[in-house]
């Protein structure tokens, strides 16, 4: 099973300011066919089922704000929220779709300062 | 707009099976464009993909449930199920029916979940 893991756990910043979280894959998910990452993000709001943010690890769902942004390559990916806001207090997942079963990190909770 | 929503008992005893319903609207579930996938939440805990459906009812599952899952298509309802049997109490969690994005593997949108309880 390839492992996901992100850090940090949770993560204060101010508003405004840019917010990084990483996530980790324990084994490549970017395919030498296609040269794609299969990564995604996803935003998890208190009593909400998460919303799909960001697919092969840097394509922006259509509606989801500029501030988002994902890069990385292989096993290293970043999402970056490059001016906080208000609404953007959630806990974030990354998932990986390289190969079954689609796991999962274990989500980074993001605060406001 | 494409809309999903979880149904079924929200309390299961030990060893006994789990079953959910997810009815879909906005979009017929046999369309020969979305897959449509099984996702729970233990409390306080990630996701965890438990597996997918096609249109055409070909499955995947997580290999740690595949002995215990059955995911089915009920194409004149336009929903889709989820049988988990010899439930116990590392089964309660969050269950999320969500799509799966014209087969591509990442999920949107989701359900709202429904909490279901494995106890006696």
């Amino acid at each position: 099973d390839i492992v996901m893991t992100q850090s940090p756990d949770s993560l204060a910043v101010s508003l405004g300011e840019r917010a990084t979280i990483n996530c980790k894959s324990s084994q490549s998910v970017l395919s030498s066919s296609n040269n794609k990452n299969y990564l995604a993000w996803y935003q998890q709001k208190p009593g909400q089922p998460p919303k799909l943010l960001i697919y092969w690890a840097s394509t922006r769902e259509s509606g989801v704000p500029d501030r988002f942004s994902g890069s990385g390559s292989g096993t290293d990916f970043t999402l970056t929220i490059s001016s906080l806001q208000a609404e953007d207090v959630a806990v974030y997942y990354c998932q990986q779709y390289y190969a079954i079963p689609y796991n999962f990190g274990q989500g980074t909770k993001l605060e406001i300062e | 707009q494409l809309q999903l929503q979880e149904s079924g008992p929200g309390l299961v005893k030990p060893s006994e099976t789990l079953s959910l319903i997810c009815t879909v609207s906005g979009a017929s579930i046999s369309d020969s464009v979305n897959y449509w996938a099984w996702i729970r939440q233990p409390p306080g805990k990630g996701q965890q993909w438990i597996g997918t459906i096609s249109y055409s009812g070909t499955t995947y599952y997580n290999p740690s449930l595949k002995s215990r899952i059955s995911i089915s298509l009920d194409t004149s309802k336009n929903q889709f199920s989820l049988k988990l049997t010899s439930v116990t109490a590392a089964d309660t969690a969050v269950y999320y029916c969500a799509t799966d994005v014209r087969g591509n593997r990442w999920f949107d949108p989701w359900g709202q979940g429904t909490l279901v309880t494995v106890s006696s």
